[in-house]
């Protein structure tokens, strides 16, 4: 089992939907969570981070953690064409070692 | 203008012969990171350092050499390169080892060993 599992898409959504991203994590001591976001043939950038329990909202992303199912997922509202990206999960496991998941692409289609 | 600056952006060579891809930043960054991507595979992390001469494994290590002889750098060595390294590199830094600061990315480096 891998540390951190993403389902790797393409996940495909129209222009001005939602967009749902989900992560699994198998350390059940992890604190820290994070999503990043890599277009192709660029360096992944940060966009949120999340610590405790529940949701984290910041424009149009909301990062909701759920430490008891050990999943974290990523919402993306009012979808664009400029969203279309590969998003990155992101976990410190124990020993404060930052592990990457295979990250999800997503594609938004006008 | 900060950033995090790896060189080369593309790299071909051939099995054995000794490489270093160097990484430089200029945001007084403590801890810095180098990872390696490969198609559904996501990053994985090489190396890593805390501070100056202070250099710990990473999730795959193996083949690769570090050194942190000055905050500012920290240079990735591939003392013989074989096949199975050819990947996506990136170098990163980070502010603090909490992560509390995000991770500044290189722009990559694109090794092929054949």
């Amino acid at each position: 089992q891998k540390e951190v599992e993403q389902n790797s898409g393409p996940l495909s959504v129209p222009e001005g939907a939602i967009a749902s991203l989900n992560c699994t994590y198998s350390d059940r001591g992890s604190q820290s969570f994070f999503w990043y976001r890599q277009y192709s043939g660029k360096s992944p950038e940060l966009i949120m981070f999340i610590y405790s329990n529940g949701d984290k909202e910041d424009g149009r992303f909301t990062a909701q953690l759920n430490k008891a199912s050990q999943y974290v997922s990523l919402l993306i509202r009012d979808s664009q064409p400029s969203d279309s990206a590969t998003y990155l999960c992101a976990v410190i496991r124990v020993g404060n070692m930052l592990t990457f998941g295979g990250g999800t692409r997503l594609m938004v289609k006008p | 203008e900060a950033q995090v600056t790896q060189n080369p952006r593309y790299l071909i060579t051939v099995t054995g012969k000794k490489l270093t891809v160097t990484c430089s930043q200029n945001m007084n960054h403590e801890y810095m990171s180098w990872y390696r991507q490969d198609p559904g595979l996501g990053l994985r992390q090489i190396y890593y350092s805390m501070n100056v001469e202070v250099t710990d494994k990473g999730d795959v290590p193996e083949g690769y050499k570090v050194s942190r002889k000055e905050k500012r750098n920290f240079p990735l060595i591939l003392e013989s390169p074989s096949p199975n390294q050819t990947s996506l590199y990136f170098c990163a830094s980070s502010g603090n080892r909490d992560y509390n600061s995000p991770l500044h990315f290189g722009n990559g480096t694109r090794l092929t060993v054949t």
